[in-house]
């Protein structure tokens, strides 16, 4: 089966910096993509790796290993309003979807 | 404002009651598609359309219907509603398919059914 892992919820202080991991089995891979979504509203794209490597992009970071089945979010410069949930899917060899349960990121003061 | 509406975005419903979800985009986006979120799990495909006029079964389609005919709107419909699709809804949206990269969101339908 096709299965997305992420830490269900994780904890932080303002101005410091959190590390995000997901790894996944899929049948194929061809990108993975991670976003944000705040309580109660929509989520929104943040970052889309199909390469290996490192893809920055302001105070968010996305990095991506393949082989290992591997990437995470890296926020610098933690933020209140940073707190959300952040969702990682893998897009498979049929060019589907298969989303993460979301890690909620709670920022304390 | 360019982006994806949904409506309603709060339904109470009675079990066995026929229910339409309604979703418009104006950004003319091909491919648009209708997940549903639910505490504890990943989004869950329904139903996706790639282009105007075509359909197709996501993970979770069982229960619902969907029409694509024209560019705009991809409503969802619920035939009998039952308890297990309490859940909220969201409706997407991307420029060609999913592997561009981005998806838009709707602010999302919160269904209940009791």
């Amino acid at each position: 089966g096709q299965n997305i892992d992420q830490p269900t919820e994780m904890t932080a202080t303002e101005g410091a910096i959190v590390q995000i991991n997901c790894t996944y089995q899929t049948s194929g891979f061809n990108g993975l993509f991670w976003y944000q979504q705040h309580a109660g509203e929509a989520p929104t794209f943040l970052s889309y790796n199909v390469l290996d490597g490192l893809e920055e992009k302001g105070r968010f970071s996305s990095f991506l290993s393949r082989s290992k089945g591997y990437s995470y979010l890296l926020l610098k410069e933690l933020q209140m309003k940073d707190s959300a949930s952040y969702l990682c899917a893998v897009m498979d060899s049929n060019y589907q979807l298969i989303w993460g349960a979301g890690t909620k990121l709670i920022i304390k003061p | 404002i360019a982006g994806i509406t949904q409506a309603p975005t709060s339904q109470i419903l009675a079990a066995g009651r026929r229910m339409t979800l309604r979703c418009t985009q104006d950004m003319r986006h091909n491919a648009m598609y209708w997940y549903r979120q639910d505490l504890g799990l990943g989004l869950r495909l329904i139903h996706y359309s790639n282009t105007a006029g075509t359909t197709g079964k996501g993970e979770v389609p069982d229960g619902y219907s969907v029409s694509r005919a024209n560019t705009d709107d991809f409503p969802l419909t619920l035939a009998s509603a039952v308890p297990s699709q309490t859940s909220v809804y969201f409706c997407a949206s991307s420029a060609s398919g999913a592997d561009t990269g981005e998806l838009f969101f709707g602010e999302g339908s919160r269904l209940t059914v009791l």
